[in-house]
C-alpha cells in the first residue's frame, strides 16, 4: 500500500492561495490520489481527486508531478473557514474494497 | 439531495451496554463504509458494505462489533458489551457503487461515550 506524507502544520494568510504538499513515492500506476479535509471532527469532506493529470473544481485544484510520486493541492484563495485537518490520500483499491486510509494529515492554520 | 445521514449524533452507553449506531446513504449510493476515530488520531476502516452483503470487515474488531446493510433501512453498526476503549466518534461514508475508485461521502458522525 503506497503511503503518504504530509507537513503536520502549515499557516497561510486570509486571502492567499494555499499550497498543500504531499509525497507518495511508492504509488503504483492504478492508485487514485485523493485529498479530504476535517473540520473540527465533523465528518470528513471530500475535495478533490486524480490519476494522473491535474484537476480543478470549485473548491480547489489537485497538481500531480509527472512521475505521480508528489502532488500539491491548492486552495486558490483561503478563508477562514478553510481551517482544518488535509488529508492526502492513496486509494488501495483491490478485489471490490476501497478503503481510505487516514494518516495524521496537515493542520491547516488560516490566519486573518 | 441530502447528504449521508448518521443517528444518533451523541451516544452515551454505560459499560456492558449495546451500542447501535444507524447510517442512511445519500439517494442513489448502495455502497456504505463505516470508519472510527479514537481521540487524536486520524480515521481508521472498520467495514464496507453493500446491500445484504458484507465486502469487506478487516478492520472489525474480531469480537462485539458486528454491521449490516439490509435490502431496506440504513445500515447499522452494532456493537456489544461497550467497553470503554469503544469511546470514538463513528462515521459512515457512501459511494454510488457503480464504477472503480468512486468517491466516498461522509456523514456528520456518531461520537460514542463509554462511561
Amino acid at each position: 500500500d503506497a503511503k503518504t506524507t504530509q507537513p503536520t502544520s502549515m499557516d497561510c494568510a486570509e486571502g492567499r492561495a494555499a499550497n498543500l504538499p504531499c509525497n507518495h513515492s511508492t504509488i503504483s500506476g492504478n492508485e487514485y490520489v485523493y485529498w479530504y479535509r476535517q473540520i473540527h471532527s465533523q465528518g470528513p469532506q471530500y475535495i478533490i481527486h486524480g490519476l494522473k493529470n491535474n484537476e480543478t473544481n470549485e473548491m480547489a485544484s489537485l497538481i500531480i508531478t509527472e512521475d505521480r510520486k508528489s502532488s500539491t493541492l491548492i486552495l486558490p484563495h483561503a478563508t477562514l473557514r478553510d481551517t482544518a485537518v488535509y488529508y492526502c490520500i492513496v486509494l488501495i483499491a483491490g478485489a471490490g474494497s476501497y478503503q481510505l486510509t487516514f494518516g495524521k494529515g496537515t493542520k491547516l492554520s488560516v490566519i486573518p | 439531495n441530502a447528504g449521508v445521514m448518521q443517528n444518533p449524533r451523541h451516544l452515551v452507553r454505560r459499560r456492558g451496554q449495546e451500542a447501535r449506531l444507524r447510517c442512511s446513504p445519500m439517494k442513489g449510493h448502495s455502497h456504505v463504509y463505516w470508519y472510527r476515530q479514537l481521540p487524536e488520531e486520524g480515521l481508521k476502516f472498520m467495514v464496507y458494505l453493500q446491500k445484504e452483503n458484507i465486502i469487506d470487515e478487516s478492520g472489525m474488531p474480531k469480537e462485539r462489533f458486528s454491521a449490516e446493510f439490509p435490502k431496506e433501512g440504513p445500515s447499522i453498526l452494532r456493537i456489544q458489551q461497550v467497553v470503554r476503549g469503544d469511546s470514538a466518534a463513528y462515521f459512515c461514508a457512501s459511494s454510488p457503487g457503480t464504477t472503480r475508485g468512486e468517491t466516498q461521502y461522509f456523514g456528520p458522525g456518531t461520537r460514542l461515550l463509554v462511561l
